[in-house]
């Protein structure tokens, strides 16, 4: 069992929808969780992080941490052709490794 | 602020050969990470510097792998001989003691071995 689940897609969204991301991880104890953007040939970028159950907002992102299900997503708004890229879901059970899941690749239509 | 840099950022060498890579953080930042993403896998943690101080380097492969980073500075990855299952992206992240967890990438190095 991997780590960190996500769906490969390709997702794809039109202009101006809801995108939804969704991601599991398998340590139970698990403490941070990170989204992270990457661009085709770039380096990931953080865009997100949460530690709390319930939901965190950032401008047009959310991140949602659900503990006792395992489940964190990242729901980005107004969804707009600059937001197409693979989103990297990352974990920090303890210390200092993180986990990273495979990416979920997102295409925003216009 | 310059962000994280690495060289080279393409390298191919044939199995046998040595390779060494390099990173240097954002200045100021005391946490360095090294990463790799074989093709069509997750990325996967190798190491994590504490300023000169290697942390935690649970994640190297095998002994093939010396990460070092002298001063405290930038680092080095040396693959040594290398294999053909060490393609692929090596990335570095560094983060700053304040925000341990908010790590900024490189924009990585990738090595083929032929």
């Amino acid at each position: 069992q991997k780590e960190v689940e996500q769906n490969s897609g390709p997702l794809s969204v039109p202009e101006g929808a809801i995108a939804s991301l969704n991601c599991t991880y398998s340590d139970r104890g698990s403490q941070s969780f990170f989204w992270y953007r990457q661009y085709s040939g770039k380096s990931p970028e953080l865009i997100m992080f949460i530690y709390s159950n319930g939901d965190k907002e950032d401008g047009r992102f959310t991140a949602q941490l659900n503990k006792a299900s395992q489940y964190v997503s990242l729901l980005i708004r107004d969804s707009q052709p600059s937001d197409s890229a693979t989103y990297l879901c990352a974990v920090n059970p303890t210390g200092n490794q993180f986990y990273f899941g495979t990416g979920t690749s997102l295409t925003v239509i216009p | 602020e310059a962000g994280v840099t690495q060289f080279p950022s393409h390298s191919v060498i044939e199995k046998g050969q040595t390779v060494t890579l390099r990173c240097d953080p954002i200045s100021g930042h005391d946490n360095l990470y090294w990463y790799r993403r074989v093709m069509g896998k997750e990325i996967k943690f190798l190491l994590h510097f504490v300023k000169e101080s290697k942390q935690d380097e649970s994640g190297m492969p095998n002994n093939r792998f010396l990460a070092e980073r002298t001063g405290g500075t930038y680092s080095t990855l040396k693959v040594q001989p290398a294999e053909l299952e060490d393609s692929g992206v090596y990335f570095c992240a560094s983060s700053p003691v304040q925000k341990i967890y908010e790590q900024y990438f490189g924009p990585g190095t990738r090595l083929t071995v032929t």
